[in-house]
């Protein structure tokens, strides 16, 4: 069965700074999703960004880019620029393509708090 | 584009009630998974349903059921309430039929049992 694991409970940030989210996640499974959810108290899950495991380059979206190391089952997710509106809960998930390809496993998030 | 709705947002029930919960996909998709996700913790899948159809499951007991309409909507039911069914309820929707994975959430449905 595959599993995810966010190790750090809570970051904090500087607004304009970066910080890096860290996950990590088994599986036997070679080609799959990865993804970032940010949950605001809106409790509204939003996807922050994905990636497909056989595309070697790291995906990125605006202030938001991941380290996605395949072989070490890594995938990271660095914000810059951190705005106050970053604040949330962020979720790392793994969906397989073809095995369970319908069932998305979540780690049990990191909150991420912004400081003025 | 209303996204997708779930119906209610908020509810109260006894142990031993039965609960429905609702869910209307984005425009486009036909897909529709159902998540619990207890309060610290992140969502945990307890079904999928497309064309009808249960598709997957999780790792939940029979008491909890679904539905999946011709219009796509979906309905989740949980008999027999137990205390540690209080949780946020998530329906997420995608559309498998064009092979288009992305899932997109509603903003739940917190249900309280006591």
């Amino acid at each position: 069965a595959q599993t995810v694991t966010q190790s750090q409970p809570e970051m904090s940030v500087q607004e304009a700074e970066t910080v890096t989210l860290s996950c990590t996640y088994d599986t036997s499974e070679s080609d799959y999703y990865l993804f970032w959810y940010k949950q605001p108290p809106s409790r509204q899950m939003i996807l922050v960004i994905r990636q497909e495991a056989y595309k070697q380059q790291n995906a990125t979206e605006n202030r938001f880019s991941v380290n996605f190391q395949k072989a070490a089952k890594s995938f990271s997710l660095k914000i810059s620029d951190s705005q106050l509106g970053d604040a949330a809960m962020y979720f790392c998930a793994y969906r397989g393509k073809y095995t369970n390809a319908g069932k998305s496993t979540f780690g049990d998030g990191t909150t991420l708090t912004v400081k003025p | 584009d209303a996204g997708v709705t779930q119906s209610p947002t908020h509810l109260i029930k006894t142990r031993g009630q039965q609960v429905t919960l609702r869910c209307s996909p984005k425009s486009g998709h036909d897909t529709v998974s159902w998540y619990q996700q207890a309060l610290g913790q992140g969502p945990q899948f307890i079904f999928q349903y497309y064309e009808e159809e249960e598709r997957q499951r999780g790792n939940f007991p029979d008491r909890f059921s679904g539905h999946q309409f011709p219009n796509y909507s979906s309905e989740l039911n949980v008999n027999a309430l137990l205390l540690g069914d209080s949780a946020l309820y998530l329906c997420a929707s995608s559309s498998l039929g064009s092979g288009d994975t992305e899932a997109f959430f509603g903003q739940g449905t917190r249900l309280t049992v006591v």
